[in-house]
């Protein structure tokens, strides 16, 4: 079974520009998550999407936005960069069943940075 | 604020040593998992404890998940310098489907 695969790898934009990045769950798997990761504040939840609606969301600004398709696969956009937006995004799929027993596995990442 | 604190945050050894990482909060989880990342990559997942006082051992690693679902610990019998890395412990406040991380543990081993 294929992984979680994000594209891009790496992501090189300026200051005002916009960007957007693309998730691919493990098949059967119907949530995302998205993350944003720095050394200074670790890894951050961004928003979750489960069946192309977003179902919970963490303390980023609306610049910050993502959307889920039927099949599953997710998309986030960031716009009006900032210089502090370059990070590594992380993007989590789950089988979303029963919360007691629900595992996230991750993707590779999409390293960007913000000049 | 729900907070997972997980410490301590650097660790460097020498090879052969035994370590504990430690993840604590006042939330309570319906499952906790361990990762560890490399540098660039995302993190893979160890393992997921789910019962409180459950014990999991993969090979030379064993995860205990607390009685009260509130914490958690990671050793590392005879660590290895390829378990170098970054662990990172994650929970699933219970009731929800919201994850919470924890700041991370850096692992330099030694040869």
């Amino acid at each position: 079974k294929a992984g979680v695969t994000q594209t891009p790898r790496y992501l090189i934009k300026t200051r005002g520009q916009q960007v957007t990045l693309s998730c691919s769950p493990i098949s059967g798997h119907r949530s995302v998550s998205w993350y944003q990761q720095t050394p200074g504040q670790g890894l951050q939840f961004l928003f979750e999407y489960f069946s192309e609606t977003q179902r919970n969301k963490g303390n980023f600004p609306g610049r910050f936005s993502g959307r889920q398709f039927s099949n599953s696969r997710s998309e986030m956009n960031v716009s009006t960069l900032e210089l502090g937006d370059s990070a590594l995004y992380l993007c989590a799929s789950s089988l979303a069943g029963t919360s007691s027993y629900n595992e996230q596995f991750f993707g590779p990442g999409t390293r960007l940075t913000v000049l | 604020t729900q907070l997972l604190e997980q410490s301590p945050q650097f660790l460097s050894i020498q090879e052969g040593e035994n370590l504990t990482v430690y993840c604590n909060s006042s939330s309570v989880f319906s499952s906790l998992q361990w990762y560890r990342q490399e540098p660039g990559e995302g993190p893979v997942l160890l393992v997921t404890v789910v019962t409180g006082g459950e014990v999991k051992k993969l090979k030379r690693l064993t995860f205990q998940f607390g009685d009260a679902r509130k914490d958690s610990s990671l050793h590392i019998t005879a660590a290895q310098p390829g378990d170098t890395g970054l662990y990172l412990c994650a929970g699933c406040i219970s009731g929800t489907y919201k994850y919470i991380f924890g700041t991370g543990t850096r692992l330099k081993v030694l040869a």
